[in-house]
């Protein structure tokens, strides 16, 4: 009864290779995120989705392509990594209106690039 | 745009003690004001949030905010630290001209001593 899960939990994997990393929400939302932490245990937005539509899409390679087949789902694919994009990335949701409502966030995926 | 500054990237208090972590925030216009807290290797889970109404917030754990918009603060407090409080906390802030995305602090480390 997981309500924001994310798959895989780990995930390693060299340089140049491509990679996806899968978000579901069983909550009923609308609105789905995509933040990266660094090492430094910095968060910050990279995408948000609001019913399968891009919203928001921070200064983030174009190498990182969210997509949303559908309001549950925000998957995020990664190509052609590079060192720096090791970090951990966390999957989040909310319901939308006039006011913000409580993002949910995932357990997160820890993504290492040898 | 808005942004945040939590002062002291590590705190340490013993057990009993009172619990203080402080955020500041910058923002055109009227923030939503939220305390995340994450355990290690666990994702983001709400401690409280402010958006309208009352300024003093009450949150789960024993925690609770005040928001004092003459000093922009949103400073996070609990009258006695537990053990179990030891973490990661993040404040952060949103609105509807950002998409409702969360723009987190630089988050600081709470150390409890026996």
């Amino acid at each position: 009864d997981t309500a924001v899960s994310q798959t895989p939990k780990y995930l390693v994997t060299q340089m140049g290779n491509d990679k996806s990393i899968k978000c579901e929400q069983n909550l009923g939302h609308d609105t789905m995120y995509w933040y990266k932490q660094d090492s430094k245990k910095f968060l910050k937005i990279m995408f948000s989705y609001n019913n399968k539509e891009l919203i928001i899409n921070e200064t983030v390679p174009n190498r990182f392509s969210p997509k949303s087949p559908d309001k549950a789902h925000l998957n995020l694919h990664i190509n052609s990594l590079e060192l720096g994009d090791s970090a951990v990335y966390f999957c989040a949701s909310s319901s939308s209106g006039p006011i913000t409502d409580t993002q949910y966030f995932g357990p997160g995926t820890r993504l290492t690039v040898l | 745009a808005q942004s945040v500054t939590q002062l002291g990237s590590h705190v340490s208090v013993s057990e009993g003690a009172l619990v203080l972590l402080r955020c500041n925030y910058s923002s055109s216009v009227p923030p939503y004001l939220f305390w995340y807290v994450q355990y290690p290797n666990q994702g983001l889970q709400l401690l409280l949030k402010y958006t309208t109404g009352a300024t003093l917030v009450k949150g789960i754990n024993g925690f609770e905010a005040e928001f004092k918009k003459s000093e922009t603060s949103f400073h996070l407090t609990k009258p006695s630290a537990h053990m179990s409080d030891a973490a990661e906390y993040f404040c952060a802030v949103s609105h509807s001209n950002s998409g409702y995305a969360l723009n987190f602090g630089k988050g600081t480390s709470l150390l409890v001593t026996p």
